[in-house]
């Protein structure tokens, strides 16, 4: 069964930094594109920022640009979101969620259960 | 970036009703469009892909439609499990973007 599990979440003051990791299970990991989305409390979804499957290429939401770094270790079949210069705005659950083909914009057809980021002082 | 309006936001709807959820972009998307369906607590979860193609595993009552800038979802007899919110995605280009989400409820 194809699994994503997110974590490294929590509670971080504005302007702080945070790690959050996914680890993939159950499909060859180095063969898709991996994004980032988030949803804020009682809000839609917004997509944060994807990654190549090859690690060559990523692409970020204008809101995280500058701020967010994406990247992968295909060895661990894990991802990551880097998060720094946090603000208040960025609080809501973070879902790993993995494109349909190798494609970068893609359907999403493998979702984590989220993590929880908070920025609150 | 391409801009998704869904419509309605919410809809109210009873057991075995046809139930039409509409998706419109900006700008063409041609086919490349997503739906999802979300539980309170939950994951997204895709039920459709390339506008009209079934996910593996969703049952046949749901399906799509649409091509360019217009798009629906059609359940085709609403079950209580299908209470829950759903979004359109496109993935015509990057920067993918969702709706803003219909919200399905009694």
């Amino acid at each position: 069964e194809e699994q994503l599990l997110e974590s490294g979440g929590g509670l971080v003051q504005p302007g702080g930094s945070l790690r959050l990791s996914c680890a993939a299970s159950g499909f060859t990991f180095k063969n898709y594109a991996m994004n980032w989305v988030r949803q804020a409390p009682g809000k839609g979804l917004e997509w944060v920022s994807v990654i190549s499957f090859n690690v060559g290429r990523t692409h970020y939401a204008e809101a995280v640009k500058g701020r967010f770094t994406i990247s992968r270790d295909n060895s661990k079949n894990t991802l990551y979101l880097q998060m720094n210069g946090l603000r208040g705005d960025d609080t809501g659950v973070y879902y790993c969620a993995k494109s349909w083909d190798t494609a970068m914009d893609d359907a999403l057809d493998v979702w984590g259960q989220g993590t929880m980021v908070t920025v609150s002082s | 970036d391409i801009q998704l309006t869904q419509s309605p936001s919410t809809l109210s709807a009873s057991v075995g009703d046809r139930v039409t959820i509409t998706c419109r972009a900006s700008q063409s998307i041609t086919q490349w469009l997503a739906w999802y369906q979300q539980k309170p607590g939950k994951a997204p979860k895709l039920l459709i892909y390339k506008a009209s193609g079934l996910e593996s595993g969703v049952p046949s009552r749901f399906s799509g439609s649409g091509s360019g800038t217009e798009f629906t979802l059609t359940i085709s007899s609403l079950q209580p499990d299908d209470y829950a919110t759903y979004y359109c995605q496109q993935y015509n280009s990057l920067g993918l973007t969702f709706g803003g989400g219909t919200k399905v409820e009694i």
